[in-house]
């Protein structure tokens, strides 16, 4: 089945910019969604289809996908956006409706 | 206000049988996909089973299938999830979530403990 491979963490101080990556066979492929988990929360969604944003998300996250690397990218990071960041791709593999997530990234702001 | 609210977890011995359930408010059910996602104690998002509007497309995780079952009732804006011969490791907060593009909507989760 396919994998999807992000860094356990990443960290960044206030102001910067922080990049997450997601790492897959031909990625670019396919239509990546990224989440955003805080502590005792449920996941949100924060860019879908590579780089689009729902209602509500700040124009701060982005996102990108190319060759075998998906990335999203957060400028101007805040305290607030301390979570954990998982990506997403429907798996075409299956003839049945499969999912696929990251194992998930920490965000850390320091 | 769009909503899921997930319900019917609980405390459970090895190889018992529970019944999730979704209820989803503020949106047209029947026109969406519907899907469950679990997540283990301090661990990640696993994808367990989605069922597509009509109920004509089903899909499973390998951990689970053969042993959980998704449905849902459109009249009842409802999606459910039976679980049979529970396992230790499928103790976890098991969440709904509605397909549009993405998940664009998740409930709040429900925790199934899997334990003797």
């Amino acid at each position: 089945s396919y994998v999807l491979t992000q860094p356990p963490s990443v960290s960044v101080a206030p102001g910067q910019t922080a990049r997450i990556t997601c790492g897959g066979n031909n990625i670019g492929s396919k239509s990546v969604h990224w989440y955003q988990q805080k502590p005792g929360q449920a996941p949100v969604l924060v860019v879908y289809d590579d780089s689009d944003r729902p209602s509500g998300i700040p124009e701060r996250f982005s996102g990108s996908n190319s060759g075998n690397t998906a990335t999203l990218t957060i400028s101007r990071v805040e305290a607030g956006d301390e979570a954990d960041y998982y990506c997403q791709v429907w798996d075409s593999s299956s003839d049945r409706l499969g999912v696929v997530f990251g194992g998930g990234t920490k965000l850390t702001v320091l | 206000e769009v909503q899921l609210v997930e319900s019917g977890g609980g405390l459970v011995q090895p190889g018992r049988s529970l019944r999730l359930s979704c209820a989803a408010s503020g949106f047209t059910f029947d026109d969406y996909a519907m899907h469950w996602v679990r997540q283990a104690p301090g661990k990640g998002l696993e994808w367990v089973s989605g069922i597509s509007w009509n109920s004509g497309s089903i899909g499973y995780a390998d951990s689970v299938k053969g042993r959980f079952t998704i449905s849902r009732d459109n009249a009842k804006n409802s999606l459910y999830l039976q679980m049979n011969s529970l396992r230790a490791e499928d103790t976890a907060l098991y969440y709904c979530a509605k397909k549009d593009n993405a998940f664009d909507i998740w409930g709040q989760g429900t925790m199934v403990t899997v334990s003797s």
